[in-house]
């Protein structure tokens, strides 16, 4: 069964940084594509951040570019979003989703992390 | 404000059929296929129809998908109490190079 768990969130002031991470388990890791997505309370999905299989083709929206940066480490089975100069706006239920082999679209989900910016 | 356009509500009563529409432009809907997530309070969203018009293994094939120009259909026959949820279109967008979503219906089984 494919799992995905993340970790990481909490309360943070404004300007702080965060690092998430996300476990998996139950696929070939490696040979799966990997994304962040968000969702502000009460709001819709915004997506976040995108990794490809070895790590070396990054994309990130344009609200995070320059302050989010995604990595994985295939070793360890692992998914992480370290945020930097974090705003109220960055406040959010924060999902890692796997990519539907060779797609766009998002086919698992991990329950979320609560991100939350505020003093 | 999302880049795809969504309505926010929709309803219906069992039995019924409804369609939920996505509308984007050129550079989304226009030139890729479209994806349908559903999502329950306080749960991860889940893949229901992908390349516009498949469905995952699972999920059953009252749910369907179309799309016409740069607009896009979900539609839902023989409605059922567990249909109500919320309801995600998402594509990708060429100009922005990213993935996209519409902002969300909410679907209520009266």
């Amino acid at each position: 069964e494919v799992q995905l768990v993340e970790s990481g969130g909490g309360l943070i002031n404004p300007g702080g940084s965060l690092r998430l991470s996300c476990a998996a388990s139950g696929f070939s890791f490696s040979t799966y594509t990997l994304n962040w997505v968000r969702q502000a309370p009460g709001k819709g999905l915004e997506w976040v951040s995108y990794i490809s299989t070895s790590g070396r083709t990054k994309y990130y929206a344009d609200s995070v570019k320059g302050r989010f940066t995604i990595s994985r480490d295939n070793a360890k089975n692992s998914l992480y979003l370290r945020m930097d100069n974090l705003r109220a706006e960055d406040s959010a239920v924060y999902y890692c989703a796997r990519d539907l082999s060779g797609t766009y679209y998002f086919d698992s989900w991990g329950q979320g992390t609560l991100v939350t910016v505020s003093s | 404000q999302s880049v795809l356009t969504q309505p926010p509500s929709a309803s219906g009563t069992p039995g019924q059929r409804v369609t939920i529409s996505c509308s984007g432009s050129n550079s989304n809907i226009g030139s890729n296929n479209v994806c349908w997530y559903q999502q329950f309070p306080g749960t991860a969203p889940k893949l229901l129809i992908y390349s516009t018009n498949q469905r995952p293994s699972g999920v059953p094939d009252r749910f369907s998908g179309s799309k016409s120009g740069t607009s896009a259909s979900l539609a839902i026959s023989g409605l059922r109490s567990e249909d109500e949820a919320d309801y995600y279109c998402a594509t990708w967008d060429d100009s922005l190079y990213g993935r996209v979503f519409g902002g969300g219906t909410k679907l209520t089984v009266l």
